[in-house]
């Protein structure tokens, strides 16, 4: 149980277009979703918090016209990286609980992103 | 906020031998401590977790243990074989919120 799947699992795209990454949870209900960004050899870095049906919460540093969220169902979030440039070149996971705080959070497999 | 530090950045271990990597928080209120395994090109993958109300953990060659009143908590394998290869976090969770604050990460590496 706790499967979360995150789509597509890389992707290159040219700059100035616009990609969007969907992250669902298969087998539960998720009123929370997390974005994160890695670096290569580097930490998770949170960027935002998604909640369903409202507006997400950016961490400090993070464009939210940039990355757009939204979490238009409780199986469902999307992060839409616009008008993409080189520097946007990354890792990005999401992560997804059942929404309680004892319950552990699951990972998707990430997806990598090439901007040229 | 919370901040979690983690070493070593990396480990080098030989088949069969143990394994410990060591995190300490900083929170006091903090109460969940999952840790993952990333593997190359992959997302992380929970493979123990721990309670601020149990001290110890354990599942098979993992283990965690926690001491709340120094604030750290460490994660160890035995008997590692090269699948465990990998990197490997600490993260720490406030009770009440769902979000997690990772360590730096540990790439462990098993040599043959």
């Amino acid at each position: 149980g706790a499967v979360v799947s995150q789509h597509p699992s890389w992707v290159i795209c040219k700059s100035g277009t616009s990609v969007k990454i969907e992250c669902r949870s298969l087998d539960f209900q998720a009123t929370t979703m997390f974005w994160y960004r890695q670096f290569p050899k580097q930490s998770l870095m949170l960027m935002a918090t998604s909640n369903e049906g409202s507006k997400a919460t950016y961490e400090q540093g993070v464009e939210k016209d940039k990355f757009l969220i939204n979490h238009a169902s409780l199986t469902l979030s999307t992060l839409t990286v616009t008008s993409a440039h080189p520097e946007d070149s990354s890792f990005y996971i999401c992560s997804a609980g059942p929404g309680s705080p004892v319950s552990p959070l699951h990972f998707g497999n990430g997806t990598r992103l090439t901007v040229t | 906020g919370e901040n979690v530090e983690q070493h070593p950045s990396t480990l080098s271990v030989q088949e069969g031998d143990s394994a410990v990597i060591k995190c300490t928080y900083s929170d006091s209120a903090s109460n969940y401590f999952p840790w993952y395994k990333q593997e190359l090109g992959k997302g992380p993958q929970l493979i123990i977790d721990i309670r601020s109300n149990v001290g110890e953990k354990k599942d098979q060659r993992i283990a965690v243990t926690l001491n709340k009143t120094a604030k750290h908590f460490s994660l160890h394998i035995t008997e590692t074989q090269p699948e465990d290869s990998a990197v490997y976090f600490c993260a720490a969770r406030t009770f009440g919120n769902e979000k997690l604050t990772f360590g730096t990460g540990t790439r462990l590496t098993i040599i043959p």
